[in-house]
């Protein structure tokens, strides 16, 4: 089993849409989570990082981590075309599949 | 510049021969990782750094696989005769310390492609 899990996708959705991406994780010993953007033939970059259970906002996206059911999420409201691009999970240096994200016009 | 610097930032080499991918860490980041990344998937983990030493190796794939890391800086990841399916991008990151909590800046890669 896979440390992280995460649904490949690919997802498309119109302008202004509320997307939502997931994974689960494996060991409830994790504490920290992390949700990475990487935009073409780029490096991934930090979006949003939690500690433990609850959610964080920042602007348009939200992350919210479920220990009880060992599930985060990130929550992007308004969505734009500009947030195409693929988004990672991640805790303890493991990161999940990627969900390539498409916000069309 | 200020950011993690890898080069070469593509590299076609034929199967067998032997390739060298380096990573600049940024200044003051005692931790470094090295991932590997198929098209169109996720991040596959090699071999964490901390310092010069390597705590968990446990990503790296085959013994054809190996890195080092010297001065507490600069990083190579050195691939003994490549396979074909050794093509990838080769990312790497790091951080200021730790392996829990530290954000990772990554730089932006070397395409390895193996004929």
């Amino acid at each position: 089993q896979k440390e992280v899990e995460q649904d490949p996708g690919p997802l498309s959705v119109p302008e202004g849409a509320i997307v939502s991406l997931n994974c689960t994780y494996s060991n409830s010993a994790f504490q920290y989570f992390m949700w990475y953007r990487q935009y073409s033939r780029k490096g991934p970059e930090l979006l949003m990082y939690t500690y433990s259970s609850g959610n964080k906002e920042d602007g348009r996206f939200t992350a919210q981590v479920d220990k009880s059911s060992k599930y985060i999420s990130l929550f992007i409201r308004d969505s734009q075309p500009s947030d195409s691009a693929t988004y990672l999970c991640a805790t303890l240096m493991r990161f999940g599949a990627g969900t390539r994200l498409t916000v069309k016009p | 510049g200020a950011g993690v610097s890898q080069s070469p930032s593509n590299k076609v080499t034929e199967k067998g021969k032997d390739v060298e991918l380096r990573c600049d860490p940024i200044s003051g980041h005692t931790a470094l990782y090295w991932y590997r990344q198929r098209l169109g998937q996720g991040l596959e983990f090699l071999i964490y750094f901390q310092g010069n030493s390597a705590p968990d190796k446990s990503g790296l794939p085959s013994d054809r696989f190996s890195a080092e890391r010297t001065g507490e800086s600069v990083s190579t990841l050195t691939i003994q005769r490549t396979q074909q399916e050794d093509s990838a991008v080769y990312l790497c990151a790091s951080s200021v310390s730790g392996r829990l909590t530290g954000e990772l800046f990554f730089g932006e890669g070397s395409r390895l492609t193996v004929l």
